[in-house]
């Protein structure tokens, strides 16, 4: 069965640092291309950053530059690595599979961490 | 990298049906075939319904389809049921393996 689990949110202040991870079950992340995602308190959903099979990531621009996404393949597990955090960063963040069948869809998400950047 | 556009709600009787409209540019929606839209229902994980513009994956009603002209896309659900009351978000892929959501839409079953 698919899982994915998110873990690693909290209360952090603004400027600090977290690192949240995405523990896969029922398939390989190194199979895949795996995205963050993320949902700000009363607003909608915001792609944040995706890695591919290859290992190649992009990031959108609202995090380019302090985000860092990352997996290990022994652990089958993603990463986001957080840095220069602010209170825009507050939000509930989802990792999420690939699909298979499409160049760019998404087939199973995590119920998502929560990260609450204090100003 | 500027949200899709959505409208806010949607609401219909069970039984009827509803379209969802997702507005983008040239550089987003009007530029690949690459639309996906999902359903979010508070506290849960979001779930594919279409990809590709107008494909349902595997478990997915065919009550739910998509389709795209020019820089809009759409998802109608016919014949409108009690759990489909949700939010909706569209998704686009926008170039250099970037995406861009919409702004999500309230589908409210009467």
């Amino acid at each position: 069965e698919v899982q994915l689990a998110e873990s690693g949110g909290g209360l952090i202040q603004s400027g600090g640092s977290l690192r949240l991870s995405c523990a896969a079950s029922g398939f390989s992340v190194s199979a895949k291309y795996m995205t963050w995602v993320r949902q700000a308190p009363g607003k909608g959903l915001e792609w944040v950053s995706i890695i591919y099979s290859a290992g190649d990531t992009y990031y959108a621009d609202s995090v380019k530059g302090r985000f860092t996404i990352s997996r290990d393949n022994s652990k089958n597990t993603v990463y986001l690595q957080m840095e220069s955090l602010r209170a825009e960063d507050t939000a509930v963040y989802h990792c999420a599979r690939g699909y298979s069948y499409s160049h760019d869809a998404f087939d199973f998400w995590g119920q998502g961490t929560v990260v609450t950047v204090s100003s | 990298q500027s949200a899709l556009t959505q409208p806010r709600s949607v609401s219909g009787s069970p039984g009827q049906s509803v379209t969802i409209s997702c507005t983008g540019t040239n550089s987003d929606v009007g530029g690949y075939d690459y639309v996906s839209w999902y359903q979010h229902h508070p506290t849960k994980a979001p779930k594919l319904m279409i990809y590709d513009v107008d494909k349902r994956p595997s478990g997915v009603p065919d009550r739910f389809s998509g389709s795209k002209s020019g820089n809009t896309a759409s998802l109608t659900i016919s014949g409108l049921q009690a759990e489909d009351e949700a939010d909706y978000y569209c998704c686009s892929y926008a170039g250099t393996y970037t995406r861009v959501f919409g702004t999500g839409t309230k589908v409210t079953v009467l």
